[in-house]
C-alpha cells in the first residue's frame, strides 16, 4: 500500500490556468506538508498543516491556496499558472517531533 | 533559522569504493538530523536519523552518518558503493522546538560507476 499518494503524478498546462493536486497519507500522520523542488532540484518548505490547521506558510503567493478537508487529506491549489511554477511539487506527512517526513513520488508540473 | 551547506554538488566514484557526501549546518536553536536519497523521478526515502544518543547512526542500504556538534557536521559515509546507489542525496535539518518542517542542502548527485 501507497503510504503518501499524490495525483496526478504528470501535470502540463498552459500559463493561466487553474490547477489543482491532491495528496493523501494512510499513515495516521497529524502533520502533512507540500514542498516545491525546483529545476535545480532545491527543496524548499511551501505549507505545513497539523491536524487540518495551517501552521507554515512559507511567502508562498496568493495564487498557491491549500486545503485539508481532514488530516488524511492535503491538496495543493494553483491560480493563473506562470511560467516560474514549473516544478515537481511533494506531499510529505509525519508524526510528532523528531519523526521523519514521508513524501510522495512528486507531481510533476509543467507550464506551456 | 536554519541552513544547510552539502559541500559537493556531484561525487562521481567507481563501484565498491568507499565515499563520503560532506553536510555541514548552521542554526540558532538545537536540531535534529536526517540524509534522504531521491532515486530519478522518485520522491524522497529516508536514509538516516540523528536525534539524540549515540553521534554514529547506522542506515538503510549500509550507510552511516556521524554527527560532530563542535563541527555542525553531519557525514554520510558508505564503505562500498554500487552501482544502484547512484542518486542524489540530500541532508536536512528540523528544529526540536516549534514546527517540523525540514530545511534542505541543495542536493549531492553521487555519480557510481563500473
Amino acid at each position: 500500500d501507497t503510504a503518501v499518494s499524490q495525483t496526478p503524478k504528470y501535470l502540463v498546462t498552459q500559463m493561466g490556468n487553474d490547477k489543482s493536486i491532491k495528496c493523501e497519507q494512510n499513515l495516521g500522520h497529524d502533520t502533512m506538508y507540500w514542498y516545491k523542488q525546483d529545476s535545480k532540484k532545491f527543496l524548499k518548505i511551501m505549507f505545513s498543516y497539523n491536524n487540518k490547521e495551517l501552521i507554515i506558510n512559507e511567502t508562498v503567493p496568493n495564487r498557491f491556496s491549500p486545503k485539508s478537508p481532514d488530516k488524511a487529506h492535503l491538496n495543493l491549489h494553483i491560480n493563473s499558472l506562470e511560467l516560474g511554477d514549473s516544478a515537481v511539487y511533494f506531499c510529505a506527512s509525519s508524526q510528532g517531533k523528531g519523526s521523519p517526513q514521508h513524501f510522495g513520488d512528486g507531481t510533476r508540473l509543467s507550464i506551456l | 533559522a536554519q541552513s544547510v551547506t552539502q559541500l559537493d554538488s556531484q561525487v562521481p566514484v567507481f563501484e565498491e569504493a568507499p565515499v563520503e557526501l560532506r553536510c555541514n549546518y548552521s542554526s540558532s536553536v538545537s536540531v535534529y538530523l536526517f540524509w534522504y536519497v531521491q532515486y530519478p523521478n522518485q520522491g524522497l526515502q529516508l536514509l538516516l536519523k540523528y536525534l539524540s544518543g549515540s553521534t554514529l547512526v547506522k542506515g538503510i542500504n549500509g550507510f552511516e552518518a556521524e554527527f560532530n556538534k563542535s563541527q555542525t557536521s553531519f557525514h554520510l559515509r558508505k564503505p562500498s558503493v554500487h552501482i544502484s546507489d547512484t542518486a542524489e542525496y540530500f541532508c536536512a535539518v528540523s528544529p526540536r522546538a516549534g514546527y517540523s518542517t525540514l530545511t534542505f542542502g541543495k542536493g549531492t548527485m553521487l555519480l557510481v560507476s563500473p
